[in-house]
């Protein structure tokens, strides 16, 4: 059975630091790894995308790269801001099942 | 861009009554999906939804849950007798494709649900 894990829980920063969110899973067979963003009592936003086939996708100032061999997939944020304040979920996607998600990185940046 | 629109945002229910929750898909996509995040916890997949009939389920959707579309732009959820540890926030999440050709998932916004 899949399960997908992330690591640090939480983590604190002060701003403009450079800064790396890690998932792992357990089963490599996967098609794809998707980063969300999840602001306090709120839904889920999409941040980037990664195929199995892929080993990184950049948008902005973040980088996520996938690792799929070894089951892990980084999450790069550069110069940290305030307002990437959020919790950070990763979830797989694979056959046979929807998303499984990790439980998250909650990040906070300091002014 | 397209969102995936959820009503209503906050729903507070007693035990035992029936709710329903809304969404509204994006138009294009063929692929719909429940999840729900309780307090603190992962988000757990429900149900998905495809070609008018469930594709897949979890343990979670028993037979107090269902879903329906019942035109061509809603999707819902139904509890029927709802229990005070269905308190969670609902997300409904859409597709245009599945497996491997799925290029990602849109989720809505989530509905809350407080059941007392």
């Amino acid at each position: 059975k899949q399960e997908v894990t992330q690591i640090p829980a939480a983590l604190s920063v002060p701003e403009g630091e450079n800064l790396v969110l890690n998932c792992s899973f357990t089963d490599s067979a996967i098609y794809n790894l998707q980063w969300f963003r999840q602001d306090p009592g709120k839904g889920l936003t999409s941040l980037l995308l990664i195929q199995s086939s892929q080993r990184e996708q950049t948008s902005g100032r973040l980088n996520a790269s996938l690792d799929k061999s070894s089951g892990r997939s980084t999450l790069y944020i550069a110069a940290s801001q305030p307002g990437d304040s959020a919790t950070y979920l990763c979830a797989v996607n694979q056959a046979g099942t929807a998303l499984i998600f990790g439980k998250g990185t909650t990040l906070s940046v300091s002014s | 861009e397209p969102e995936v629109t959820q009503t209503p945002s906050h729903q507070v229910t007693q035990m035992g009554q029936e709710v329903i929750l809304r969404c509204v898909p994006i138009s294009n996509h063929l692929y719909f999906y429940w999840y729900r995040q309780i307090l603190g916890q992962k988000v757990e997949f429900l149900v998905s939804f495809y070609n008018n009939e469930i594709s897949e389920k979890s343990e979670i959707f028993d037979d107090q849950f269902s879903v329906e579309r019942p035109d061509g732009s809603n999707f819902t959820l139904k509890i029927r007798s709802t229990k005070l540890e269905d308190s969670a926030m609902y997300f409904c999440a859409s597709s245009d494709r599945t497996g491997r050709y799925n290029y990602g998932y849109t989720f809505g916004s989530g509905t809350r649900l407080t059941v007392v």
